[in-house]
Parts: C-alpha cells; sequence; structure tokens
C-alpha cells in the first residue's frame, strides 16, 4: 500500500519548452504533496509543499512562476517547469505524506522521480 | 530553522558486518520525526525507518535500527549484518510535525554512500 506513481520517469526536451511531471498517490488520499529537486551526487532539496485546493507554498528561493504547481484533487499533484533552461536540468522527485490522526508517523512515501535534461 | 548533518560522505564495509551510519540534527521544534531513506542508483527513496521525537524506545525495523539520543540530537542508523544489496546512498531526513496530524516538508542530510565490500 502507499503507492506514489510519477511520470513521466525520464524527459528530455529543447530550451525553452514547458514541462509537466504528474505525481499520483495510487492507493490512498494525500492533501499534501512535496516536491524535491536533487542535483547529481547531491541531496534532495524541498521545493514546494502542494495542498489540495489551494496555492502551494514554495521554500525560499523557489521561483513560483517558474515552477508551476497544481494540486487539483486529492490524488494527484502536477509540477510544470515553464520555459526550461539547461540550469534546470535535473531530478525532481514527489512525495505524499497519508493523512492519518495526530503525530503520524507514516513516512512520506516517494515516486521514482523524473530526470528532466534541457538541451 | 533545521538543519541534518552527515559527517560521513563515504564507507566501506565488509559483508556481514554491522555498520553505522551518523546522523546530528538541530530544530528548535518540540515536536519531529526523523527518517532514514535509502537511495539506489536507480535514484527511487526508500523508506526505512522512523522515530518520532517523542518516541522512547528507539525504533527498529528488521535489520535496521535507529539510536536515538534526543540529548545528543543524533538519530544514527545502525544496519546489522550486512549485505550487498545495503550498498546504496543513505540519507538521514527530519519533519516538524504538529498535534493536529500535520506536517512538514522533509530536510535532508548530504547522505552517505554506503559500499559493502564481499
Amino acid at each position: 500500500g502507499a503507492v506514489v506513481s510519477q511520470h513521466p520517469s525520464w524527459v528530455i526536451c529543447k530550451s525553452g519548452t514547458s514541462v509537466k511531471i504528474e505525481c499520483r498517490s495510487l492507493d490512498f488520499q494525500a492533501t499534501t504533496m512535496f516536491w524535491y529537486r536533487q542535483f547529481p551526487k547531491q541531496s534532495l532539496m524541498l521545493m514546494a509543499t502542494s495542498n489540495e485546493g489551494s496555492k502551494a507554498t514554495y521554500e525560499q528561493g523557489v521561483e513560483k512562476d517558474k515552477f508551476l504547481i497544481n494540486h487539483a484533487s486529492l490524488t494527484l499533484s502536477t509540477l510544470t517547469v515553464t520555459s526550461a533552461h539547461p540550469e534546470d536540468s535535473s531530478f525532481y522527485i514527489c512525495s505524499a505524506r497519508v493523512d492519518r490522526g495526530p503525530y503520524s508517523n507514516q513516512p512520506q512515501h516517494f515516486g521514482d522521480g523524473t530526470r528532466l535534461s534541457i538541451l | 530553522a533545521q538543519k541534518i548533518t552527515q559527517t560521513q560522505p563515504g564507507m566501506f564495509v565488509q559483508e556481514k558486518e554491522a555498520v553505522t551510519l551518523d546522523c546530528t540534527y538541530d530544530t528548535s521544534d518540540q515536536s519531529y520525526g526523523l527518517f532514514w531513506y535509502k537511495q539506489p542508483s536507480s535514484g527511487e527513496m526508500i523508506f526505512l525507518i522512523y522515530q518520532g521525537s517523542y518516541d522512547e524506545q528507539n525504533a527498529t525495523e528488521g535489520r535496521y535500527s535507529l539510536n536515538f539520543q534526543k540529548a545528543r540530537k543524533s538519530a544514527n542508523l545502525v544496519i546489522s549484518a550486512s549485505q550487498l544489496g545495503d550498498s546504496a546512498m543513505y540519507f538521514c531526513a527530519m519533519r516538524e510535525e504538529y498535534s493536529g496530524g500535520g506536517a512538514d516538508g522533509l530536510t535532508f542530510g548530504k547522505g552517505t554512500h554506503l559500499i559493502i565490500q564481499p
């Protein structure tokens, strides 16, 4: 249980293209999903918190107009990298938290990630 | 602000030996959770173990145990009887947790690259 599906797993596109990445919770509802970015040989950095039915909360330094997040349902959040450039090339990975009771110890379940390469 | 420190960039361990991966953290949050994730070369993040800040007992999950020392703000991962398949990057992470059931996103350490040798 608690499977998170991320699509696509690999994208190569030209500079200036907008790329949409989907994150789905397959067997549970997630009012909150998280988007992370990981450069090669580095750690994961939280980009934004995606809340179902409301605007995403972005971490300091992350351009909200560059990285558009939509969380339209309890099982789907999308990240759109607008007008992508080579410096946006990275590994993007989403996670979803199972909504349970107080002090929930449910781990954040991660998708398999999307490797984005901008030429 | 939260900070996770993993001081071991890489480790070589003989197969079947136990290994301890170090993790210290800094936070002003009263309630928080500590996690360890494994990331193989394929990239997926595999959840290993969780420790809540109010849990009095150290967490265990099969061959994994978390040595939680709250006063020292450390949360070391211990892998018993290491296997070749344990070779991967290991990340320590934490999040603030709320009594209403909410929780923030994870703050990750820089990771430790563990290589198990036959």
